[in-house]
């Protein structure tokens, strides 16, 4: 149980265009789940946290107008990458509660801008 | 004072050998505390929480001792497989707001 997808495993697009990420809960539902985005050799960073039904809660630092996040349902969360930029360029993992303290991650998404 | 700090390592071990990495955290408030294995390229998966009463699962230990405020994790009889980034996380700002440490790099050698 408490397995979290992600889709697309990986991404390469053309500088200034948007990526939307989608991260769903398989086998449970999840009024919560995180963002983060970790650089290479780098520890993760927590980006957002997204509660269905409502707006994210964005960490500091962190364009909630650049990376949107849309929790529409208790087992899909999306993140938009808007007008990405090759600095854009990570892995963004997100991750998912079910119930208790522990968080269980999708597989992350690997995006390149060019 | 960061709120979750690691060493870094990385601790290179031979297979077979015990070994120990700490966490400290800055949060006195804090209420829970995981240990995640996270491979090269690849999520983290979660290896365990740590219970004030420890916690064990076959080679692996936790402990957590909230004077110090730190927590620990042990290895026995170290794998090629152990090898991997250990990340301490706490939760420190609410009851599910994650603190990501750097992580341990740990590479068990032949």
């Amino acid at each position: 149980g408490a397995v979290v997808s992600q889709h697309p495993s990986r991404v390469i697009c053309k500088s200034g265009t948007s990526v939307k990420i989608e991260c769903r809960s398989l086998d449970f539902q999840a009024t919560t789940m995180f963002w983060y985005r970790q650089f290479p050799k780098q520890s993760l960073m927590l980006m957002a946290t997204s509660n269905e039904g409502s707006k994210a809660t964005y960490e500091q630092g962190v364009e909630k107008d650049k990376f949107l996040i849309n929790h529409a349902s208790l087992t899909l969360s999306t993140l938009t990458v808007t007008s990405a930029h090759p600095e854009d360029s990570s892995f963004y993992i997100c991750s998912a509660l079910a119930g208790g303290p522990e968080q269980f991650f999708g597989p992350g998404t690997r995006l390149t801008v060019l | 004072r960061k709120e979750v700090e690691q060493d870094p390592g990385p601790f290179n071990v031979p297979e077979g050998a015990t070994v120990a990495f700490n966490c400290t955290y800055s949060n006195s408030a804090s209420q829970s505390f995981f240990w995640y294995r996270q491979d090269c390229r690849k999520e983290p998966k979660l290896l365990m929480s740590v219970y004030s009463s420890g916690n064990e699962d076959g080679r692996f230990t936790a402990q957590l001792n909230r004077a110090s405020q730190y927590i620990s994790l042990l290895i026995r009889d170290s794998k090629l497989s152990d090898s991997a980034t250990y990340l301490c996380v706490v939760n420190s700002r609410g009851s599910y707001i994650p603190t990501f440490g750097r992580g341990t790099s740990l590479i068990v050698h032949p």
